[in-house]
């Protein structure tokens, strides 16, 4: 079955970068794009961005262009997201999606992954 | 961008009876060409990721229940949820996938009155 499991809770200071992984299992990899959601305590989703683990094309959203990098790697059928400059308005739970392209609905979730910018 | 506005922010309704949230696009979702609406409907409950309930607007996800239904074209799409069930309870959003920036609705919490 299709499974997309995160890697743990991350405490960080402001000024910092956080990388979060999603390791994909059940199917074939690089068949899917895998979007980047993100969900501040208490608020809705928004989408970071997406990476095509075929190619490892990316299209980030414009107010995280900069600060966000997607990449993937094929060996272990895992994506990573890396955010720097950490404010804490990053403060958020970090979900891998899986869509069938890069403009699509997301038919499974990662658990989540809570980042904490804190000093 | 395109912008999702959800109505109500949140709804009771008694068990068994019927919950309708609504959401409306800044503009059209519809691509003609192959007459599909670029819209899906995810259920959040308390803790856990969202779950994909309803996709091209109006096609339910294997697995849910078919109390569970979406309508709409262009810009104004529905979700209803058909004999409320206990396990209902959750933040309800709606997403397009038309055009970047994917957006969501700002989400409509559902709860027994």
């Amino acid at each position: 079955q299709v499974q997309l499991m995160q890697s743990g809770a991350e405490v960080k200071m402001p000024g910092a970068s956080v990388r979060v992984s999603c390791k994909a299992s059940g199917y074939t990899f690089t068949s899917f794009h895998m979007h980047w959601v993100r969900q501040a305590p208490g608020q809705g989703l928004e989408w970071m961005g997406v990476i095509n683990p075929s190619g490892g094309s990316t299209t980030y959203a414009e107010n995280l262009q900069g600060r966000v990098i997607m990449t993937r790697d094929t060996s272990t059928s895992t994506v990573y997201m890396e955010l720097s400059s950490l404010r804490s308005e990053d403060t958020a739970v970090f979900y891998c999606a899986r869509g069938m392209t890069g403009t699509i609905y997301f038919d499974y979730w990662g658990q989540g992954t809570l980042v904490t910018v804190s000093s | 961008d395109i912008v999702l506005t959800q109505s109500p922010d949140s709804l009771a309704v008694s068990l068994g009876e019927r919950a309708t949230v609504n959401c409306k696009s800044s503009q059209s979702v519809l691509y003609s060409p192959i007459n599909k609406n670029y819209l899906a409907w995810y259920q959040q409950k308390p803790g856990q990721a969202p779950k994909l309930l309803i996709y091209w607007a109006s096609t339910r996800e294997s697995g849910v229940p078919d109390r569970f239904s979406g309508r709409g074209s262009g810009t104004d799409f529905t979700l209803t949820i058909s004999n409320l069930q206990a396990e209902d309870v959750a933040v309800y959003y709606c997403h397009q996938y038309y055009s970047p920036p994917l957006t969501f609705g700002g989400g409509t919490k559902v709860e027994i009155k």
